[in-house]
């Protein structure tokens, strides 16, 4: 598996947007990048995810570089409920697509 | 309303005593996932399922066993549990390998064994 690497930590003023960084230097042709969050503990939840252009969604960006090793979620004006524990993964190769791993993931401060 | 359903909540048991953790998923999924959450551990996959009668180890399977004799329903067991076995744990579901479907999770189930 692609493993990824993310800052423990950042801080964000409401308003403002979110720039969440992660490096995937590993990542193969094939794999494409998730982001999810969570909050509190509750379960995971989805955000967006891409193989190589750019996406967005109605509630993130995710801009992919173009070597596809790192990428950074953008969430444009984040609010005190976007507070949380985000995680980047990659999918697997087709030999092993069942397995998945998450890191620590970022945890992101929401302040007023 | 597609979800994901774990059941119990929380449970809290003594060591050895044998417990199962349902899930069960309305959305046709093939896929489906068990995870565990420890501090500064972050998500681990403990098995996994690629279709009905189809199950893998994920990274910390011991100690576990799963089952998947219907395509809605993958079942945690716990034979013998163990202190350590102490955890959030989440399942998960998707369309197809997870290649490109995103991962639908459970509200979690905290286990405490003493």
């Amino acid at each position: 598996d692609a493993k990824t690497t993310q800052p423990t930590s950042m801080d964000c003023a409401e308003g403002r947007a979110a720039n969440l960084p992660c490096n995937h230097s590993t990542i193969s042709g094939n794999e494409y990048v998730y982001w999810y969050r969570q909050i509190h503990s509750q379960g995971p939840q989805y955000i967006i995810h891409g193989l190589k252009n750019n996406e967005t969604n109605e509630m993130a960006s995710l801009i992919i570089t173009e070597d596809r090793k790192s990428s950074t979620l953008i969430l444009p004006h984040a609010t005190l409920r976007d507070t949380a524990v985000y995680y980047c993964i990659v999918r697997v190769s087709n030999t092993n697509a069942g397995k998945s791993t998450f890191g620590d993931g970022t945890t992101l401060t929401v302040k007023p | 309303e597609a979800q994901v359903t774990q059941n119990p909540r929380y449970l809290i048991t003594v060591t050895g005593k044998k417990l199962t953790v349902t899930c069960s998923q309305n959305m046709n999924h093939e896929y489906m996932s068990w995870y565990r959450q420890d501090p500064g551990l972050g998500l681990r996959q403990i098995y996994y399922s690629m279709n009905v009668e189809v199950t893998d180890k994920g990274d910390v399977p011991e100690g576990y066993k799963v089952s998947r004799k219907e395509k809605r329903n993958f079942p945690l067991i716990l034979e013998s549990p163990s202190p350590n076995q102490t955890s959030l744990y989440f399942c998960a579901s998707s369309f197809g390998g997870i290649f490109n479907s995103p991962l639908h999770f459970g509200n979690g189930t905290r286990l405490t064994v003493t």
